[in-house]
């Protein structure tokens, strides 16, 4: 099947913890994206990536790192310097970075703070 | 910067009537819309998308949105409305330039229908 997997689906966190949420697609897509999705305040962009190697901090990247190694694979490392990091994360790829091209998402983690 | 909003958090309608989910955006240039759903502790589905063209835009599972430039809105519309249609409604935009292209969400709407 063609998609977006997102792995863990549920990921908690200790206070002063790394933890690295992995996204991978098989949709031959050279644009990937992270967003964080809160209640009530819909869906921010963290990081995103048009291309392999190279990637573009969003709306509220503070807290978290990305790479982009492979084009397949966009892990996203939530770092200490997160101060609230519970939320629902959402890895999203398209075609290209065209405004016109579709963005698909993953089904999502969840990561909570312990 | 651009902005989308969804004026309303929570929308009712009896199974069988038409519904109507209501976005209205703010942009500069030319807007690329589009609307996802979402179900409870899923990811976005994509819907439909408007890009350029014919005003009506018809997408998936019977759903439609009609856009109107002068009255800067891209409201989501079905004919009769399914009890499986209950869901997180969101409206999106584009725009062409810069770092302005990502994808701007609106705050999202249930909508739950009535069987």
């Amino acid at each position: 099947d063609g998609g977006i997997t997102q792995s863990p689906k549920y990921l908690f966190r200790k206070e002063g913890q790394n933890v690295t949420l992995s996204c991978e697609q098989n949709l031959n897509h050279d644009a990937m994206y992270w967003y964080r999705q809160d209640p009530g305040q819909g869906l921010r962009l963290i990081y995103y990536s048009q291309i392999v190697n190279d990637f573009q901090k969003g709306d509220i990247a503070e807290g978290y790192s990305v790479s982009r190694e492979k084009k397949e694979s966009f892990p996203l490392t939530v770092t200490s310097a997160q101060k609230n990091p519970t939320a629902f994360y959402l890895c999203a790829s398209s075609i290209g970075a065209a405004p016109g091209n579709t963005i698909y998402f993953g089904e999502g983690s969840w990561l909570t703070v312990v | 910067a651009q902005s989308v909003a969804q004026p309303e958090d929570q929308v009712n309608v009896a199974e069988g009537n038409p519904l109507t989910v209501k976005c209205t955006y703010s942009v500069s240039g030319n807007p690329y819309l589009f609307w996802y759903v979402q179900y409870p502790n899923r990811g976005l589905q994509f819907l439909l998308k408007y890009i350029t063209g014919d005003n009506l835009v018809k997408g998936s599972y019977g759903f439609e949105a009609e856009f109107n430039k002068s009255q800067t809105s891209f409201h989501l519309k079905k004919p009769s409305a399914l009890v499986s249609d209950s869901a997180l409604y969101f409206c999106a935009v584009r725009v062409l330039s810069g770092s302005a292209r990502q994808l701007t969400f609106g705050s999202g709407t249930q909508l739950t229908v009535l069987p």
